[in-house]
């Protein structure tokens, strides 16, 4: 039962363009969200994260955005960068486990950025 | 320099072998976390600690066993019992300052079956 889902494996972008990654949850009782960024082997890095209270968050070229009603956020990163090419992992966590900080992950999104 | 330092970044394991991975923070931080990475997957819990001396399981803990005597350290050992240890694992940590606050993670040890 995936809680989190990242239905596209793959992206790639062109240099400058907009990159768009999606994460869609189905557990209503999630209440914060974040995304992580994932080189080869190394461990994720937080990258952005959005309360429910809020529709979106912006922290210079990433922005997440929330849509609560369809249980679904997106990161737009603009302009994409070369060195943005990685793994993207989406996570969340739900009322109650906030005190423990219990994440759950996404499979994941590798982002290509071709120069 | 704060941070998490996980060691051996690679270990190889024998057939009925039990094998701790080493997880150390200077972060001051609380809580720790052990997850587990496999190809095309994301990251699955297997432990977490809020507090010394106190540790729960995560969603797929059989087969593993942690330990946490001291707020800096969170070994991790893979036992014999758990049948496929082939995998990435990563260890977090997380302040308590406010509700919600990201989880940090060290540079990961990835296990092999010899």
């Amino acid at each position: 039962d995936q809680q989190v889902k990242q239905n596209s494996p793959s992206l790639s972008v062109q240099e400058g363009r907009i990159s768009i990654l999606n994460c869609d949850y189905t557990n209503s009782m999630f209440d914060y969200f974040l995304w992580y960024k994932k080189y080869p082997a190394e461990g994720p890095t937080f990258l952005i994260s959005i309360s429910s209270i809020k529709d979106k968050n912006e922290d210079g070229r990433f922005t997440v955005f929330l849509n609560k009603s369809a249980k679904h956020l997106s990161l737009h990163i603009v302009p994409s960068q070369p060195g943005d090419s990685a793994v993207y992992f989406c996570a969340a966590s739900a009322r109650g486990s906030s005190n423990t900080g219990k994440l759950i992950f996404g499979q994941g999104t590798t982002l290509q950025v071709k120069p | 320099d704060g941070g998490i330092t996980q060691s051996p970044k690679y270990l190889f394991r024998k057939e009925g072998q039990n094998v701790t991975l080493s997880c150390e923070q200077n972060l001051n931080h609380d809580a720790m976390y052990w997850y587990r990475q496999d190809p095309g997957q994301g990251l699955r819990l297997i432990y977490y600690s809020q507090i010394v001396n106190d540790f729960q399981k995560g969603d797929i803990a059989e087969g593993y066993s942690v330990s946490r005597e001291k707020k800096e350290s969170f070994p991790l050992t893979v036992t014999s019992a758990q049948k496929n240890p082939t995998a990435f694992y990563l260890c977090a940590s997380r302040g308590q300052g406010g509700l919600n606050q990201p989880q940090h993670f060290g540079d990961g040890t990835r296990l092999s079956i010899l």
